[in-house]
Order: C-alpha cells, then sequence, then structure tokens
C-alpha cells in the first residue's frame, strides 16, 4: 500500500532561520506530490510536483521532487511566526484513484 | 471563488445518535471528496463523487457512513449509531475536471462523542 513518511515530526526554530522539511513516498504508480500548509483549519494547497528536478517556487516558500529516491523537500527561507502551522505532504495513489495519501505531517513552530 | 464551504462547523452529540454534516464544494468544481483526520495524523481519505456517482470508497468507511452527492452539488455524509472512535475532524475538498488536479479543503466539521 502507498505510503508518505515526513520528517521531522516537529521543528521549532526563531524568525529569519531557513528550514528544510522532508517527504519520502513508496508507490505503485507516481503521478503527483502535492504540500499543504495547516493551521487551525482546512489545509490550504502550496505545490503540486510532478516532474523531477524542477523547482516550484512562491515567495519565500519552494520546493522539488526527486523521483529516482522517491522524495521532496519543502524550504522555507526567512521564516516568520506566520509560518507556523503543520506542513502536509500528500501523494496521488496509483492509476484509476483520485484519493490522496497523506503523511503525518511537519509542525513547524517559528518564535519571533 | 467563495471556497469549500462545511457545516456545521462543531457537532457535539452523544453516543449512538446519528449525525450529519453538509459539504458546499467550489461552483465549477465536478470532484468532491471526504476524508477524517484526527489529532496528529494527516486527513485519511473516506470517499470520492464525480458529479453525482461514488467512484471510490475507503475501507474505513462502515456501514454506519453514507455519503450522497444526489444533483452532483453539495454533499452529505451521514454516521449513524456514533461511537467515540468517531471523534475526529471531518474535511470535505473538491477539485476541478480532470484527474490528477489539487483537491481544495473547506474548515472542516470537528465531531466530539459524548
Amino acid at each position: 500500500e502507498d505510503k508518505v513518511v515526513q520528517s521531522p515530526l516537529s521543528l521549532v526554530v526563531h524568525e529569519g532561520d531557513t528550514v528544510t522539511l522532508n517527504c519520502s513516498y513508496e508507490v505503485t504508480n507516481f503521478r503527483s506530490l502535492l504540500w499543504y500548509k495547516q493551521e487551525k483549519k482546512a489545509p490550504t494547497f502550496l505545490f503540486m510536483l510532478t516532474s523531477s528536478g524542477i523547482e516550484k517556487k512562491s515567495g519565500r516558500l519552494s520546493s522539488i521532487l526527486d523521483k529516482k529516491e522517491l522524495f521532496s523537500i519543502l524550504n522555507i527561507t526567512a521564516t516568520q511566526t506566520g509560518d507556523s502551522a503543520v506542513y502536509l505532504c500528500a501523494e496521488f495513489t496509483q492509476g484509476g484513484s483520485e484519493k490522496l495519501v497523506f503523511g503525518k505531517g511537519t509542525k513547524l513552530t517559528v518564535n519571533p | 471563488d467563495t471556497g469549500v464551504s462545511q457545516d456545521p462547523r462543531h457537532k457535539i452529540t452523544k453516543r449512538g445518535q446519528n449525525v450529519t454534516f453538509r459539504c458546499d464544494p467550489i461552483s465549477e468544481h465536478n470532484r468532491l471528496y471526504w476524508y477524517r483526520q484526527t489529532l496528529g495524523q494527516g486527513p485519511e481519505f473516506l470517499t470520492y463523487f464525480q458529479n453525482e456517482a461514488q467512484l471510490e470508497k475507503s475501507r474505513l468507511l462502515s456501514d454506519r457512513f453514507s455519503a450522497e452527492r444526489p444533483k452532483g452539488s453539495f454533499s452529505t455524509l451521514e454516521i449513524q449509531r456514533t461511537e467515540q472512535g468517531d471523534s475526529a475532524m471531518y474535511l470535505c475538498a473538491s477539485s476541478p475536471p480532470g484527474g490528477n488536479q489539487p483537491q481544495h479543503f473547506g474548515d472542516g466539521t470537528r465531531l466530539s462523542i459524548l
């Protein structure tokens, strides 16, 4: 069965630090990997990665996929207190299914 | 784009009661999903609709759970004879036509079983 593993499970940093969150996956037929940010409520979509080696960027956040080594990273530079959240990684399972399989998430706390 | 809307936001009920949740997807999205999330875990898939057709159901969806999307717009999730283990956040998501699209989530309904 498809599996997504995130590390670390929690991380505490100071404002201005750069963080790297990790996501590894085991899938039968890979389609895409997605990153979400979850504060107190709805997971908010950040990135969807399909191709290896192509960086996606939005402001201080960026993400890249390595399909050979089966992992993705999410980088946040110059962290702010508003970046405090749980970051979820998910992947689409084998062809024909539209369900997302999520990891447990990384809880990021950014202290002033 | 008004986002995915869920109602109610919170539901507290006694064990053994039936509960029903509603989800209104983003208007142009024909795909609708239900997930369940417990503390410290990522969301777990429950079921998926394309228009009014229920195309996938998880093994997690016991016979006490039923979901409908009668006109291909809003959806309801009903839990009959609730149990303590049903306490969780129930999340709804929607996505536009075509596979392999990002799913956009609502704020969820938090269910607490007394």
